[in-house]
């Protein structure tokens, strides 16, 4: 069956430092991978995206990593500020299937 | 900017009744969807719809959920009977579609959250 889950339910951080978020799925059909951002009480927003048919996106301050043979994801964000303070959603989808499951969330706290 | 509005931002209502939670997504977008969340929990998936007809569900859009486009620009869902465990908040979301037939970039409204007492 599908699955996103998360390995860690909250993160803290320091500001100014990096933070890693990982995510792991077991869907072997999943090809397109998703990272989304909710602050509270707003809906979720796209941070960054890949396919299967890459191991690394890099986008202005997070670096997404996949690692198929594990099926592992990874969302690194570069100088942790304030406003990244916020739940982290991993979210899946395949090709044909216009259904994106979300993972469980990590809320990640950074302190000044 | 684009963006994907909804409303209403908050609905009480009493176990029974019929709901309709509306939704206006980004006007070139195709593909439609329908998401709640339970309060601290992850974002489910309801409904996916393209082409004016349902493309995917998940097991809790049962017979009591509902969707519709009735115009050009918006896009509803309707609970008929609603339930105590209907209460959530409801995220509307939109997106061109990718190539290949991926949902690609979700853009989600801030969502109508749903009181059922």
């Amino acid at each position: 069956g599908e699955s996103v889950g998360l390995h860690l339910p909250t993160l803290s951080v320091q500001e100014g430092d990096n933070s890693i978020i990982n995510c792991a799925y077991s869907n072997s059909a999943s090809d397109y991978f998703i990272w989304y951002k909710q602050e509270s009480g707003k809906g979720p927003q796209f941070i960054i995206d890949i396919r299967s048919n890459m191991d690394k996106r890099q986008g202005q301050r997070v670096t997404v990593l996949l690692n198929k043979t594990v099926k592992h994801l990874s969302l690194q964000i570069a100088a942790t500020q304030p406003g990244d303070s916020a739940v982290y959603f991993c979210a899946e989808a395949y090709t044909g299937g216009f259904k994106t499951i979300f993972g469980a969330g990590t809320r990640l706290f950074v302190k000044a | 900017e684009p963006e994907v509005t909804q409303t209403p931002s908050h609905q009480v209502t009493q176990m029974g009744q019929e709901v309709i939670l509306r939704c206006v997504p980004i006007s070139n977008h195709l593909y439609f969807y329908w998401y709640r969340q339970i309060l601290g929990q992850k974002v489910e998936f309801l409904v996916s719809f393209y082409n004016n007809e349902i493309s995917e569900k998940s097991e809790i859009f049962d017979d009591q959920f509902s969707v519709e486009r009735p115009d050009g620009s918006n896009f509803t869902l309707k609970i008929r009977s609603t339930k105590l465990e209907d209460s959530a908040m409801y995220f509307c979301a939109s997106s061109e579609g990718l190539a290949g037939g991926i949902a690609g970039e979700l853009f989600f409204g801030e969502g109508s959250r749903l009181t059922v007492l």
